[in-house]
């Protein structure tokens, strides 16, 4: 089945602009997370939606980040005033919450680059 | 204290050799653990997930969990250029939200 998609895959910003990232979770997966991976560093966990409780953005680095997600599926990472130390690769993954297993899987990732 | 934590390596080893990947957590709590491979320049990768305490064989791949020393493993037999990556572990415990950690990861390069 179809895997966790976002778009777009490359984002190239000046300073200052405000950015969109969309995710699309797979299908039946009621769980979404956003991550920031800096070049050569960890995953930065950034928040987490579940279903129809309140996200969990205790991740989030500061209030220009917001992130919403319509209809339980697809989620959008907002990034106001983008600054260079924003250029990461955004992960996204997805993950089922009933149930014994409850593997999660990563997107391909959106690389933004601010200038 | 971190939640989780691995050697970061980096890890060498000759092609046909076992390498072996380790990784600790502080939630004693945590169900469900986690091996993912990580190429550079791409997104992490699911490779092994682990419930239960023992070991879970898939292919070349075997994960060991011990919940009592808290403690969970990976070992690549076998190993190919291809395995060179890093290896993240994750952990996640569903009674306190369903968060999962990660660790830094584990930089293997094998060798031809």
């Amino acid at each position: 089945g179809a895997g966790v998609s976002q778009s777009p895959s490359n984002k190239v910003t000046e300073k200052g602009k405000d950015v969109e990232l969309r995710c699309d979770p797979i299908s039946g997966h009621t769980a979404l997370y956003w991550y920031r991976q800096s070049l050569g560093q960890g995953l930065e966990f950034l928040i987490y939606f579940q279903g129809n409780s309140a996200p969990d953005k205790s991740g989030l680095p500061s209030d220009r980040f917001s992130a919403e997600r319509t209809g339980g599926s697809v989620s959008t990472l907002t990034i106001q005033r983008t600054q260079q130390e924003d250029s990461a690769v955004y992960l996204c993954a997805s993950s089922r919450t009933s149930g014994t297993y409850n593997e999660q899987f990563f997107g391909p990732g959106t690389r933004l680059t601010v200038l | 204290q971190k939640e989780v934590e691995q050697n970061s390596g980096p890890l060498s080893v000759p092609e046909g050799a076992i390498a072996s990947l380790n990784c600790t957590y502080s939630d004693r709590g945590s169900q469900s653990f986690f091996w993912y491979r990580q190429y550079s320049g791409k997104s992490p990768e699911l490779i092994m997930s682990i419930y239960s305490n023992g070991d879970k064989e898939d292919g070349r791949f075997t994960a060991q969990l011990n919940k009592a020393s808290q403690y969970v493993s990976l070992l690549i037999r076998d190993s190919q250029p291809s395995d060179s990556a890093t290896y993240l572990c994750a952990v996640n415990n569903r009674n306190t939200g369903n968060q999962f950690y990660f660790g830094t990861g584990t930089s293997l390069t094998v060798i031809p």
